[in-house]
């Protein structure tokens, strides 16, 4: 496809539990970004990949949180021991580096 | 590293009257400036963008300016509409860095 494609699109977990998220970005997008917006508020950052550097991983809340992209491709968020107030939409997006982010439809992840 | 403050958080206007939002951002490296819309449940979608090097952009009801000297940039919306109900984000980037968000402004626009 020619967006930025996100899985699960919907997550239903239990506390404890660890879940997965995963983002497929624009082929050629270096930079990818993942954010979390909890219901009615704003876009929250979380981490950026930009190519081979290092990510800026500052806006991750805890270290439950993690996220790996191998190169160019694939990006994996990992929340461990999931908590209630993780639930949220976690929205990934990747551009072109200094340029418009293209964004994925979104995970709902819900910890019971 | 970049901050994007953006006012107001909330914005009610009648159907018909414009709307302005208004960011602001502290890194001088910035020259790209992106303003995403956020329907309800759903992810944000680029609607305008301006570049360091113009001062202001236009597309049908929708503009942007830009003043890089006291680093701030708007969003015009004019004869609005109930579909222009959404929140609104705008970004500062600069050419190497990451997109940094303003905190989205709900905007309603009554009939």
């Amino acid at each position: 496809g020619a967006g930025v494609s996100q899985s699960p699109s919907n997550k239903v977990t239990e506390k404890g539990k660890d879940v997965e998220l995963r983002c497929d970005p624009i082929s050629g997008h270096t930079a990818l970004y993942w954010y979390r917006q909890r219901l009615g508020q704003g876009l929250e950052f979380l981490i950026y990949f930009q190519g081979n550097s290092a990510p800026d991983k500052s806006g991750l809340p805890s270290d439950r949180f993690s996220a790996e992209r191998t190169g160019e491709s694939v990006s994996t968020l990992t929340i461990q021991r999931t908590q209630q107030e993780d639930s949220a939409v976690y929205l990934c997006a990747s551009s072109h580096p200094g340029a418009r982010g293209f964004f994925g439809p979104g995970t709902r992840l819900t910890v019971l | 590293g970049e901050n994007v403050e953006q006012h107001p958080s909330t914005l009610s206007v009648q159907e018909g009257d414009s709307a302005v939002i208004k960011c602001t951002y502290s890194d001088s490296a910035s020259n790209y400036f992106p303003w995403y819309k956020q329907e309800l449940g759903k992810g944000p979608q680029l609607i305008i963008d301006i570049r360091s090097n113009v001062g202001e952009k236009k597309d049908q009801r929708i503009a942007v300016t830009l003043n890089k000297t006291a680093k701030h940039f708007s969003l015009h919306i004019t004869e609005t509409q109930p579909e222009d109900s959404a929140v609104y984000f705008c970004a500062a980037n600069t050419n190497a860095g990451k997109s940094t968000f303003g905190d989205g402004t709900t905007l309603t626009v009554k009939p």
